[in-house]
């Protein structure tokens, strides 16, 4: 099993621009999550989903969008990327009453 | 809103010693609670999880709960160089089971 698998790593933004962050998961696990974490700052929630076609704002919401099409994939979009959006973004997913297994992270800069 | 609260350290210990790593929470109708470990530069990892009042021991860790005063503890005997990282507290909330994450502990084990 690979888990959660993000791509990309790492990306470099300039402002204005869009992209999306790819999340998949092969646990076929329901409920899957976007987080930020910023130094000093803690995971904060951005978007979670508790099933194929059902998605909720976090804490975070705005300045993003999801979709969840299938059980195994989660993405993010950023659109018109702004400074405040630079940050290490992790999906996680997780099993009915389980702990979250989380992706390596995406390292996002907005230049 | 829900809070968990920890001490942002860093707790520096001698190797050998025990560290102990401190949680507050203010929902009390929490039921689950989990710490993850967070190397630099890498993802959270799930190394405990606790549901019950009491102690739960696994290896070296001693996960404590005590919920009437809404405060969890990871105790790590012990320590190694290797378990230097940071540690998140986060606990298991609202309708969804969303975690809400401590901004998290740093330990410092030296050699």
């Amino acid at each position: 099993n690979a888990g959660v698998t993000q791509t990309p790593k790492f990306r470099i933004l300039k402002i204005g621009q869009s992209m999306t962050l790819q999340c998949t998961q092969d646990m076929n696990h329901n409920y899957m999550y976007w987080y930020r974490q910023d130094p000093g700052m803690g995971l904060k929630l951005i978007y979670y989903s508790v099933g194929a076609g059902i998605t909720d704002k976090g804490e975070v919401p705005n300045g993003y969008n999801v979709s969840r099409s299938t059980t195994e994939d989660f993405p993010l979009r950023l659109e018109l990327a702004a400074p405040s959006q630079t940050s290490v973004y992790f999906c996680a997913s997780r099993g009915q009453g389980q702990g979250y297994t989380f992706g390596s992270g995406t390292r996002l800069t907005v230049v | 809103q829900k809070e968990v609260e920890q001490n942002s350290g860093p707790l520096s210990v001698p190797e050998g010693a025990i560290a102990s790593l401190n949680c507050t929470y203010s929902d009390r109708g929490s039921q689950s609670f989990f710490w993850y470990r967070q190397y630099s530069g890498k993802s959270p990892e799930l190394i405990m999880f606790i549901y019950s009042n009491g102690d739960k021991e696994d290896g070296r860790f001693t996960a404590q709960l005590n919920k009437a005063s809404q405060y969890v503890s990871l105790l790590i005997r012990d320590s190694q160089p290797s378990d230097s990282a940071t540690y998140l507290c986060a606990v298991m909330g609202g309708s969804q089971g969303n975690l809400i994450f401590g901004k998290g502990t740093k330990l410092s084990v030296k050699p």
